[in-house]
């Protein structure tokens, strides 16, 4: 079955870089996009953008250009994001999800909440 | 970017109550996605294509709607639904979701 395993929550300092990642499995991974979204604590959903394994492409949420970095392993079947110049702004739940066109984002990662403080 | 504007924010409602959740978009959209989320979890694909349910959602549930106007309704509430439901549309980039819907047991 289709799994999107995420990694562990991060405590990390104003100024800094994280990078997550999630791993796929149950499925040809460099045949959809993973895309990657950001929930922040009592509020909506917001989408920062996507990579496509297969090829590399990505493409970014102009609000999330030079915030985040979307990369792909196809030996290893993992997507990673890296969030750099972190602030109180960057503390939020993201997941990555798989997008297939006609169904939306099919399946979800469990979460990374990324806490930004001194 | 498209908005997408939910209401309500917070419905309570009885068992074997009617629910509607409406979601206006500020541009014409071809077609919504609907999403439930429960606390500590992650979203959940509920209805697609507008009108299509995801696998393991009940019939209870359905969706409609076009242009800049969707709707999800459950036709009989049933606990077990209790959930924040987000609507979500990729007719233009960047993808938006609405704001959710909080929906409680009365």
């Amino acid at each position: 079955q289709v799994q999107l395993q995420q990694s562990g929550a991060e405590l990390v300092k104003p100024g800094s870089s994280v990078k997550i990642s999630c791993k796929a499995s149950g499925y040809t991974f460099t045949s959809y996009d993973m895309h990657w979204i950001k929930q922040q604590p009592g509020n909506g959903l917001e989408w920062i953008g996507w990579i496509y394994p297969g090829n590399g492409n990505t493409k970014y949420n102009q609000k999330f250009n030079g915030k985040a970095t979307l990369t792909a392993d196809k030996s290893s079947s993992t997507a990673y994001m890296q969030l750099s110049s972190l602030t109180s702004e960057d503390s939020a739940v993201y997941f990555c999800a798989r997008r297939r066109i006609t169904k939306g984002f099919d399946y979800w990662g469990q979460g990374v909440m990324v806490t930004v403080s001194s | 970017e498209i908005v997408l504007t939910q209401s309500p924010t917070t419905i309570a409602a009885s068992p074997g109550e009617k629910v509607t959740i409406t979601c206006r978009a500020s541009s014409s959209v071809s077609y919504m996605y609907w999403y439930q989320q429960k606390p500590g979890a992650s979203p959940k694909p509920w209805i697609y294509d507008t009108s299509k349910l995801a696998s393991g959602v009940p019939n209870r549930f359905s969706g409609s709607g076009s242009g800049t106007s969707y709707s999800l309704t459950i036709n009989t509430m049933e606990t077990e639904d209790a959930a924040t439901y987000y609507c979500q549309q990729w007719s233009s980039t960047p993808p938006t979701f609405g704001s959710g819907t909080k929906l409680e047991i009365k």
